[in-house]
């Protein structure tokens, strides 16, 4: 299989500070994606990112897929970022379907 | 909007009498998709439908059977839950087209508590 790993395992910030969290997978993946899972569970898409680099408001990801990492930055960070962030890779070998491979997460906390 | 609804929200059952979670969506995916996702961990994968393909991971107890009826509906029975079943569980479609997977979405979760 696959081994995901994101880093670091939490991050605990001041609002207004910036962060980049980091995500690398140990073979090469059809695709990656970036989630949020909110206070109350629920995984919200931030990005869906094989390469190149993705900006939305103050998030931004860049995937570097020849060097097996992507990095998800989040700028002038306010309280409702908190959660973890996941990075999943869609990597499917001797199989035609896709599925995702989750990393462990990365826990952040942003105090007002 | 297009999304993936999950219902109930929150299930609370006894050990050992079968529960029924409910998953639609409007987004017309090909592929739909149950994790379990236990405190602090990430969402682990159990089964997931392609059409009516079904494709069971290996280490899936027997104990969690899908049915998916038609494309827009796909259910997660568990037969007899014990209280190490006691997680959320999630939901997921995306759009398989030529081998490739397209992103996919995730619904609200629904939590069960095991008594």
């Amino acid at each position: 299989g696959i081994q995901v790993e994101q880093s670091p395992p939490d991050l605990i910030l001041q609002e207004g500070a910036n962060s980049t969290l980091r995500c690398n997978f140990s073979d090469s993946v059809n695709n990656l994606q970036w989630f949020h899972q909110n206070p109350w569970g629920q995984l919200i898409n931030l990005f869906y990112i094989p390469s190149g680099t993705k900006q939305n408001g103050r998030l931004s990801a860049t995937t570097v897929a020849t060097e097996r990492y992507s990095l998800l930055y989040i700028s002038s960070s306010q309280t409702t970022d908190s959660g973890v962030y996941f990075c999943a890779v869609d990597y499917h070998r001797g199989s035609t379907l896709g599925r995702l491979y989750f990393g462990r997460g990365t826990q952040l906390t942003v105090w007002p | 909007d297009a999304m993936v609804i999950q219902n109930p929200r929150y299930q609370v059952t006894q050990f050992g009498k079968p529960v029924t979670l409910s998953c639609s969506q409007t987004l017309n995916h090909n592929v739909m998709y149950w994790y379990q996702q236990k405190s602090s961990q990430a969402p682990k994968l159990l089964f997931h439908y392609y059409d009516k393909d079904f494709n069971n991971e290996a280490d899936t107890p027997d104990n969690f059977q899908s049915r998916r009826p038609n494309t827009s509906f796909c259910f997660l029975d568990i037969r007899s839950p014990g209280l190490g079943d006691a997680a959320m569980y999630l939901c997921a479609t995306s759009q398989q087209r030529s081998g490739a997977m397209g992103e996919q979405f995730f619904g609200p979760g629904t939590r069960l508590t095991v008594l």
